[in-house]
C-alpha cells in the first residue's frame, strides 16, 4: 500500500542552524510529494512539492528533491528561524483521480533563540 | 488571500450525541476533503467530494459520518452517535481540482473531543 513515514519529533534547534527531516514513502506507481507546515492556530499549508524523480521543490529556503532510488523526500533548510518553528507534514498523492493525500505523522521543529 | 475556514475551532460534545463541522471552501473550488488527526497519530483521509456526491472515501468513513454541501459555500461533516475515540483535529480542505500534483488548502482544523 501506499504511506508516508517522517522521523520522530521533536526536534529542537538553535537559531541558524542546519535542519534535516526525513521523510521516506511507499507508493504503487510514481507520487507527487508533498511537505506541509502548520504554524501554530493555523491550518495546514502547502510549503512546496515535488511531482517526478530527481525533481526539488524549494519555497521559503527550504528544499527537498525527490528521490526515487531511495524512495525518500527529506526537507531541508540551511540555517533556522525562531519563526520556523512549527509541525512538518510530508505527503503523498499518487493513482487517485480525487486528489486524496497521504500524510506522515508530522514532526514538530522547535527553533530557539 | 482566500482562505479555508472551518467552524468550530472546539467543539466538545458527550458521548452518542451527534456533532456537525462546518467548513467554508475557497470559492472557486471544486473538490472537497475532510481529513482527520488523532492526537499522536498520522493525519488521515477520511472522504472527498465533488459535484455534490462523495467521490472517494476511507475506511475510518463508514455509516457514521455524513457529508454535505447544503449550500453554496459551507461543506459539513456530520457524526452520528459519537464515540471516544472520533476525538481528534479535523481538517477541512478544497482544491480547484483533483489532480495528484494539486495543491489543497487546508483549514485550521476543529478539535472535536467526545466525553
Amino acid at each position: 500500500g501506499n504511506s508516508v513515514t517522517q522521523m520522530e519529533g521533536p526536534v529542537t534547534l538553535s537559531e541558524e542552524a542546519f535542519l534535516t527531516i526525513n521523510c521516506t514513502y511507499t507508493a504503487t506507481g510514481y507520487p507527487s510529494l508533498f511537505w506541509y507546515v502548520q504554524y501554530p492556530g493555523e491550518g495546514l499549508q502547502l510549503l512546496l512539492k515535488a511531482t517526478k524523480a530527481d525533481d526539488k521543490g524549494s519555497n521559503k529556503g527550504f528544499e527537498a528533491t525527490y528521490r526515487k532510488e531511495t524512495t525518500s523526500f527529506h526537507l531541508e533548510k540551511g540555517s533556522v528561524q525562531v519563526s520556523d518553528s512549527a509541525v512538518y507534514f510530508c505527503a503523498l498523492s499518487v493513482g487517485s483521480n480525487t486528489g486524496k493525500l497521504i500524510f506522515g505523522q508530522g514532526t514538530t521543529l522547535q527553533v530557539k533563540p | 488571500e482566500p482562505e479555508v475556514t472551518q467552524t468550530p475551532s472546539h467543539q466538545v460534545t458527550q458521548m452518542g450525541q451527534e456533532v456537525i463541522l462546518r467548513c467554508v471552501p475557497i470559492s472557486n473550488h471544486l473538490y472537497f476533503y475532510w481529513y482527520r488527526q488523532i492526537l499522536g497519530q498520522k493525519v488521515e483521509f477520511l472522504v472527498s467530494f465533488y459535484n455534490n456526491e462523495i467521490s472517494e472515501k476511507s475506511e475510518i468513513f463508514d455509516d457514521q459520518f455524513s457529508v454535505e454541501r447544503p449550500d453554496g459555500s459551507n461543506f459539513t461533516l456530520k457524526i452520528r452517535s459519537t464515540k471516544l475515540e472520533d476525538s481528534a483535529m479535523y481538517f477541512c480542505a478544497s482544491s480547484e481540482a483533483p489532480r495528484e500534483n494539486t495543491e489543497a488548502f487546508f483549514g485550521q482544523g476543529t478539535r472535536l473531543t467526545v466525553v
